[in-house]
């Protein structure tokens, strides 16, 4: 069974700190990783793919990979209320034949407090 | 360029029933993935439809189906409802590039609630 891990949280984070999320993967094989953010009610909009070991930066976000150790994370710098969402971590799987099906964590709820 | 389109946004329905859900995919992507999500399952994938086929299919009871059209339009349909069945239904589009860095783009998504 494939699975994402995701500390649910609350993390809670004053403004203006670093959030930290983290994520592991059980599957050795994935090659490509997401973060969506999904505010109460909306879907899931994505925020970062990540393929490489490493770190991408884009905007405040950073997410870093290290498939040795079947590890992915997103760090939020300058966090703003508008932040408070929950983050959700996906792994492509690619056993399934397609390039179609994420395996998603169950997510971890961040909080921004002014 | 127009996202994800989902009908409708919202669904009361009693058990035993059936429903249908539309997605309508951005232009040009050919690929459209169900997902399901609850409060204590999470996001959970049910399918995925390329090219008017299904081609995979997530861990999930035969009352459940779907299909594509050949303008990538897809619908899913769940039939005997049950109560646990009351999710939010998320239709995600992508262009299939054949490689992992695939990107899915979510839509609203159908909220469905079975009395």
């Amino acid at each position: 069974q494939k699975e994402v891990e995701q500390n649910s949280g609350p993390l809670s984070v004053p403004e203006g700190a670093i959030a930290s999320l983290n994520c592991t993967y059980s599957d050795r094989g994935s090659q490509s990783f997401f973060w969506y953010r999904q505010y109460s009610g909306k879907s899931p909009e994505l925020i970062m793919s990540i393929y490489s070991n490493g770190d991408k930066e884009d905007g405040r976000f950073t997410a870093q990979l290290n498939k040795a150790s079947q590890y992915v994370s997103l760090l939020i710098r300058d966090s703003q209320p508008s932040d408070s969402a929950t983050y959700l971590c996906a792994v492509n799987d690619l056993y399934g034949g397609s390039q179609g099906n994420l395996i998603f964590g169950k997510g971890t709820k961040l909080s921004v407090k002014p | 360029k127009a996202g994800v389109t989902q009908t409708p946004r919202y669904l009361i329905k009693t058990r035993g029933q059936q429903v249908t859900l539309s997605c309508s995919p951005i232009s040009g992507h050919r690929s459209v993935s169900w997902y399901q999500q609850t409060p204590g399952q999470g996001l959970q994938f049910l399918f995925e439809y390329f090219s008017e086929t299904q081609r995979n299919k997530g861990n999930f009871p035969g009352r459940f189906s779907g299909r594509q059209f050949s303008n990538s339009r897809s619908e899913m349909n769940v039939s005997t409802l049950e109560l646990g069945d009351s999710a939010l239904y998320l239709c995600a589009s992508s262009q299939s590039t054949g490689t992992a860095k695939n990107i899915q783009y979510f839509g609203a998504g159908t909220r469905l609630s079975v009395l």
